[in-house]
């Protein structure tokens, strides 16, 4: 049973270019959490989806980030214009049930860095 | 004020001693956290726990609700424990502790 994937591992984007970052959760899972860790600081939680429906994006961004999790492949977070401050790891984590019930499982994340 | 307080922020530890993070919170919650993170890897999930004591392994997790507290207990510590552990707490938001970083010395 494949654990959580995420890809790509690193991802360059320079000023203005568009980042996509896949996450695809662990068999059976319907509960996606996707979470940025900014350099030398904590994790932060981003926005929590399931199958096509954001539950709570209350840790997004206003403007430039978007995330989906449609009823047919991975859950896509996608960062439009990027600029050098969306420089992090972002990492993806899946449950089976909603959050506070079922324990986390995390992919190994993708780093960002924007040149 | 953060909603997750851990302590120490920096651990160092002779391998075979006992450890002892700290996590303390202060909002409501139904689940909290205890997750694994070793330099430029992923995150891995020690424990979830709503209530009383888990163990696995040598690694023991606490909760005390009333007290808003959580300890989480490495015994006989082995360098391979050496990595970050952050607290982290589920209630109507996610709030993570900003990581105990432990190294244990052979």
């Amino acid at each position: 049973n494949a654990g959580v994937m995420q890809n790509p591992r690193h991802l360059v984007r320079r000023r203005g270019q568009e980042a996509r970052l896949r996450c695809s959760p662990m068999k059976g899972h319907s509960h996606v959490y996707w979470y940025r860790q900014l350099p030398e600081e904590g994790l932060k939680f981003m926005v929590y989806l399931q199958k096509e429906n954001i539950i709570d994006e209350s840790g997004m961004p206003k403007e430039r980030f978007s995330a989906e999790f449609p009823k047919e492949g991975p859950s896509i977070l996608r960062i439009q214009q990027v600029v050098r401050g969306d420089s992090a790891a972002y990492f993806c984590a899946s449950s089976p049930r909603e959050r506070g019930v079922s324990p986390l499982h995390f992919g190994n994340g993708t780093r960002l860095t924007v040149t | 004020k953060n909603e997750v307080e851990q302590s120490p922020q920096n651990l160092t530890a002779q391998e075979g001693e006992f450890i002892t993070i700290n996590c303390s919170y202060s909002v409501g919650i139904s689940a909290l956290h205890w997750l694994q993170q070793h330099p430029g890897g992923g995150i891995v999930s020690l424990f979830m726990l709503s209530s009383g004591k888990k163990k696995h392994g040598r690694l023991i997790a606490t909760i005390n609700i009333q007290e808003k507290h959580s300890s989480l207990h490495i015994t006989a510590s082995h360098p391979r424990d050496s990595a970050v552990y952050i607290c982290a707490v589920t209630g109507n938001q996610f709030y993570f502790g900003t990581g105990t970083s432990l190294t244990v010395i052979p």
